[in-house]
């Protein structure tokens, strides 16, 4: 079965980054692209992001351009979500959503990882 | 980018309740629009996609209609399991783009 497995609660201090990784099981990982969504606290849910597994490309919200780099390691079916100069605003939880067949047009999301804490504090 | 308008923001009903949520888009965005359910403390689970297909798994007591710019989700006969808190989302354009959340609440 499908399973996305998110690491583990983050507690960071304004301007410094975090990475957040989702490992990726049950299927295989080069064939479905892999979305970012966040949920600040008391706020609905934002998309942040895509990145294609088979060539590591990547689409980015413009409201994190130049703060968020997605990555992947196709020999650990991972995906990694760095989030840099973070702000209280920035605490929130993150979700990894599978969307997607590589191979065809469609977005659709799916498969949700458990979500990963992000906390900023000083 | 795209405008996503859900009302209400929240309802309150009771076991046995058909409700209905609305979700408007700012744009025309054909059928490509999806529906969350979210639990407090638990990660989003689709529901709908396509506007009307259900995901694998999901009960037909759920429903979606619509193209264009507006859509809703009705639940037939609301149970206990489904109190929480919905959400839609169009995924035609980037960035893809959720309305505010409706949250149902028991009567």
């Amino acid at each position: 079965q499908v399973q996305l497995v998110q690491s583990g609660a983050e507690v960071k201090k304004p301007g410094a980054s975090v990475e957040v990784s989702c490992k990726a099981s049950g299927y295989t990982f080069t064939n479905y692209r892999m979305h970012w969504v966040r949920r600040a606290p008391g706020q609905g849910l934002e998309w942040m992001g895509v990145i294609n597994p088979t060539g590591g490309s990547t689409t980015y919200a413009q409201k994190f351009q130049g703060r968020v780099t997605m990555t992947r390691d196709t020999s650990t079916s991972t995906v990694y979500m760095e989030l840099s100069s973070l702000r209280s605003e920035d605490t929130a939880v993150y979700y990894c959503v599978r969307g997607g067949a590589v191979a065809g047009t469609s977005s659709v999301f799916d498969y949700w990882g458990q979500g990963s804490l992000v906390t900023v504090s000083s | 980018d795209i405008q996503m308008t859900q009302s209400p923001s929240s309802l309150s009903a009771s076991v046995g309740d058909r409700v209905t949520i609305t979700c408007r888009a700012s744009q025309g965005i054909s059928n490509s629009l999806a529906w969350f359910q979210q639990k407090p403390g638990k990660a989003p689970k689709s529901l709908i996609y396509g506007a009307s297909s259900l995901q694998s798994g999901v009960p037909s007591k759920f429903s979606g209609s619509g193209s264009g710019t507006d859509f809703t989700l009705t639940i037939s006969s609301l149970q206990p399991e489904d109190f929480a808190t919905y959400y839609c989302q169009q995924y035609n354009n980037f960035p893809f783009t959720f309305g505010g959340g409706t949250k149902v609440e028991i009567k």
